[in-house]
This record gives structure tokens, sequence and C-alpha cells, in this order.
């Protein structure tokens, strides 16, 4: 157990909807990533967020986004769902990564979003 | 840009045997991190070993071991003695460290490893 926790573990919804996926860093994490796994895109960074703040940015298309809170979990907000958003999404935290190094990114256990 | 390469999409060994999975980048910084995750068959990614460039020692970890050379751009990965639990997806990954521009991990494609009983 990593203790990056992720709900909800399985969504399944329509094309054109929205939902969105929450996320716990552990105990003591700031930074927050998101990542998606796609069989054909491979695993591929989204977002980043440092204590409260965005600081980077990967894929992320437009219709998706992310935000963490005061409480340091974080929320990735996906709308105008495509059958192509099907993947598995990761969120990962670590103690700091405010640049400069690399922290190791420990993984939530994902949730599986499946449109439908 | 930074890229990782794993050309072995598929490895079957029997069990016992060992096995090595390879992992090449690109970068160009000089400051870098390298990274190895295994995602068992239920699908979690579960963390196993950061390297930075500035140590190219070699690292074991019980039947783990890991080889680091910067001249071929090469972080490889030893399974010794495999065992059917090690069935699982292995991916490599390589973070830049440039100054407050974020710590994205860049993955490569990952090699699924399957020890046959």
């Amino acid at each position: 157990d990593s203790g990056v926790t992720q709900t909800p573990k399985h969504l399944i919804t329509a094309t054109g909807q929205r939902v969105t996926l929450r996320c716990s860093p552990r105990s003591g994490d700031l930074s927050v990533y998101w990542y998606q796994q796609s069989l054909d895109q491979g695993l591929q960074f989204l977002i980043q967020y440092y204590n409260g703040e965005e600081r980077a940015k990967g894929n992320i298309l437009e219709r998706f986004s992310a935000q963490q809170f005061p409480d340091l979990h974080s929320e990735l907000n996906l709308s105008s769902l495509e059958l192509g958003d099907s993947a598995l999404y990761f969120c990962a935290s670590s103690v700091d990564g405010a640049g400069g190094h690399t922290d190791t990114q420990y993984f939530g256990p994902g949730t599986r979003l499946t449109v439908l | 840009a930074q890229k990782v390469t794993q050309a072995q999409t598929e490895i079957s060994v029997v069990e016992k045997e060992d096995v090595t999975l390879d992992c090449v980048y690109e970068t160009r910084d000089t400051t870098y991190y390298l990274f190895w995750y295994k995602q068992p068959p239920s699908g979690e990614l579960v963390f196993l070993i950061r390297r930075n460039s500035f140590d190219e020692q070699n690292e074991i970890s019980g039947r783990y071991s890991w080889n680091f050379q910067k001249s071929t751009s090469s972080f490889n990965f030893t399974i010794t003695a495999s065992q059917v639990v090690d069935s699982a997806v292995y991916f490599c990954a390589l973070s830049e460290a440039p100054n407050n521009a974020g710590n994205m991990l860049t993955f490569g494609g990952g090699t699924r490893l399957m020890v046959k009983p």
C-alpha cells in the first residue's frame, strides 16, 4: 500500500458526461500528479500540483481540469467525455517536487474509467 | 525533449531463469533521475528504484539488480532466479530536474514479463 488513495476505483459513464476523480496524497506529501494510462498512448503525464498551485502541465486536454485543495487532496475533472477517454487514471504524490530535484512519486491504485 | 525506450515489449521465461529488462533514455540535462516501476496484474504501480544521474553505482536488492551506464544512456534491470510472482509489466521512467518547472515522469512503453512455472 503506497498510502495514496483514489476514488472511485471504477467509473462507467456515457459519452458527453462529466466525471470527477479524487485523490488523497500520502501524509506529508505536497505534490500531486495525474497520469493517464491507455492502450494506445501508454502512461502519460497530465498535470502536477504543488501545495495548491499548478506546477507543470503535460498532455492534458482542454476538456480536463484539475485542482488541489488546502488539505492537499486533488480532483481531476473530465468533461464532454469521449470514447477515447476510457483509460486508467493514476494519481501520484511526492514529498516535494518543487524543482531542482525529483523525489520519488508513489502511485495510487488508479481509477478505471469506461466511457460507453 | 526526454524520451525512454523499452525495446522489449514482452519477455517470457521459465521460473528460476535470470532475465534482464532493457531501458534506454534520452535527455539533454546533466541532472536527471531514473526510475523503475512494477505493474502487476492487479494494476497498481509499485515503485522499485530511483537513481540520480550522478550516482552510477550499480545497486542490488535481493534478487533485483540495476545497471546504470551513462556512456550508453541505459538503466537496465535484472531479476535473478525469476519467480512466478515477478510476472508483471515493468516500466522505466525518466525525470529531468529543471528548477521550478515540475517533476513529470516520462515513461517507456513497458516490458511485459511472463514467468512460467
